[in-house]
């Protein structure tokens, strides 16, 4: 089983549409959690980091849930813009870093 | 304000070539760290470092090498290149700690014919 999973993807959705993005993790000992954002070919964005209580940034909600080990993205309204390939990453930093990538979701959002 | 910078962006090797990327940060980051990302397999962990004089093996180092002379300098070198090194390859910074984000460099585009 690969440390962090994400949907497969693609998502193609109207403009407007709400979508959202699961991630899993296997790593119990994880400590800190955050949704990336890459666009083809370049190179990986932090797009926000994920808390326990839930936390929203404009028309982007994250949720952690500790005991089912399980992350989500929600995006609201969305952009052409936001087309791109999100990445679920999780820290278990114990010594030093331990960033874990997930294999990502492609998302495009049509006119 | 140059944050992680990566050199080169594009490189053509021939098999049994070597080279070195570079990689240089200057926001005073303990931990750097070098990725490749191939199609559909994510970004996967080459060598990291934890500080000058420190390094690690990460999820895939074999055929790469990596050294830790300073805070700010991070290179990894191809000893051999193989077609199977053919990737984008990224470095990343960012301060010791839990909840640290990562900075990426722009990448490095790499084929080994």
């Amino acid at each position: 089983r690969k440390e962090v999973e994400q949907d497969p993807g693609p998502f193609n959705v109207p403009e407007g549409a709400t979508v959202a993005f699961n991630c899993t993790y296997s790593n119990s000992a994880s400590q800190s959690f955050f949704w990336y954002r890459q666009d083809c070919r370049k190179e990986p964005k932090l797009l926000m980091s994920v808390y326990s209580s839930g936390n929203e940034d404009g028309r982007f909600t994250a949720q952690l849930n500790r005991a089912s080990q399980y992350i989500s993205l929600l995006i609201r309204d969305s952009k052409l813009s936001d087309s791109a390939t999100y990445l679920c990453v999780v820290n278990a930093a114990n010594y030093g870093q331990n960033f874990v990538f997930g294999p990502g979701t492609r998302l495009s959002v049509l006119p | 304000n140059a944050g992680v910078t990566q050199t080169p962006k594009f490189q053509v090797l021939k098999t049994g070539q070597s080279m070195t990327l570079q990689c240089a940060q200057d926001m005073n980051h303990e931990y750097m760290s070098w990725y490749r990302q191939d199609p559909g397999m994510g970004l996967r962990l080459i060598h990291y470092s934890v500080g000058a004089g420190i390094t690690d093996q990460g999820e895939v180092p074999n055929g790469y090498n990596v050294s830790r002379s300073t805070t700010e300098d991070f290179p990894l070198r191809l000893l051999s290149a193989a077609p199977s090194q053919t990737s984008v390859y990224f470095c990343a910074s960012s301060y010791q700690g839990s909840g640290e984000k990562l900075f990426f460099g722009s990448g490095t585009q790499l084929s080994v014919l």
